[in-house]
């Protein structure tokens, strides 16, 4: 079970290019984050989905967009790269819709914008 | 718009001591998370609290949540070097977003 993948590890990406940061899961779960880590400022939240079909605004979401087609697919774009996007991305899920309902988390991409 | 906040944020202590990093949560949360990550990698969770009162226990530590006064505890008892790491705190606000404090790096000095 390979739970949450994010493609690619790592990108090198120069200033006004886009980009698209890959995020899929196997374990059915409803809800999908994307989330950057900076140094002193912990996760924050860029966008959610909830279910296939619809998504939401987190907490930094300007420069950032995406789509949830399916359930297993939730990409990130960013549509004109800036150095401050600068940051470790992290996808996550869960179900919430059941009990426990915690996110689990991809193993991140870290993204250079120069 | 739920907000959360821990402290401290940055935490150097002696192996065998104990201490608690403290979770304070602005709104309604159904539920609240604590998480561990160690340096480059990715987080695991560790404690998934659901109702006022709730403690949960793994090794050397334990997570409590008090929902009158917004305020989750992670407590260390006798701290060893393997729990280095920054851990994070997390609220579900009713929009089922999953909001983040800025997490509280530890440091256990042998």
């Amino acid at each position: 079970i390979a739970g949450i993948t994010q493609a690619p590890t790592s990108q090198i990406l120069a200033a006004g290019r886009r980009m698209t940061l890959r995020c899929t899961q196997d374990m059915r779960h409803n809800a999908m984050y994307w989330y950057r880590q900076d140094l002193g400022l912990g996760l924050r939240l860029i966008h959610y989905s909830n279910t296939a079909g619809t998504t939401g605004k987190g907490e930094v979401p300007d420069g950032y967009s995406v789509s949830r087609a399916n359930t297993d697919d939730f990409p990130l774009t960013l549509a004109s790269a800036v150095p401050s996007q600068t940051s470790v991305y992290f996808c996550a899920s869960s179900d919430s819709a059941g009990g426990i309902t915690e996110a689990f988390f991809g193993q991140g991409t870290r993204l250079t914008v120069v | 718009e739920l907000k959360v906040e821990q402290n401290p944020l940055f935490l150097s202590m002696q192996e065998g001591k104990n201490y608690t990093i403290y979770c304070n949560y602005s709104t309604t949360s159904d539920r609240l998370y604590w998480y561990r990550q160690d340096p480059g990698k990715s987080l695991e969770s560790l404690f998934v609290l659901l109702s006022n009162g709730a403690v949960k226990q793994e090794g050397r530590l334990m997570a409590s949540l008090d929902t009158k006064a917004r305020l989750s505890t992670l407590h260390i008892t006798a701290a060893v070097h393997d729990l280095s790491a920054t851990y994070f705190c997390a609220g579900r606000d009713r929009d089922d977003k999953i909001i983040f404090g800025k997490g509280t790096r530890l440091h256990i000095l042998p």
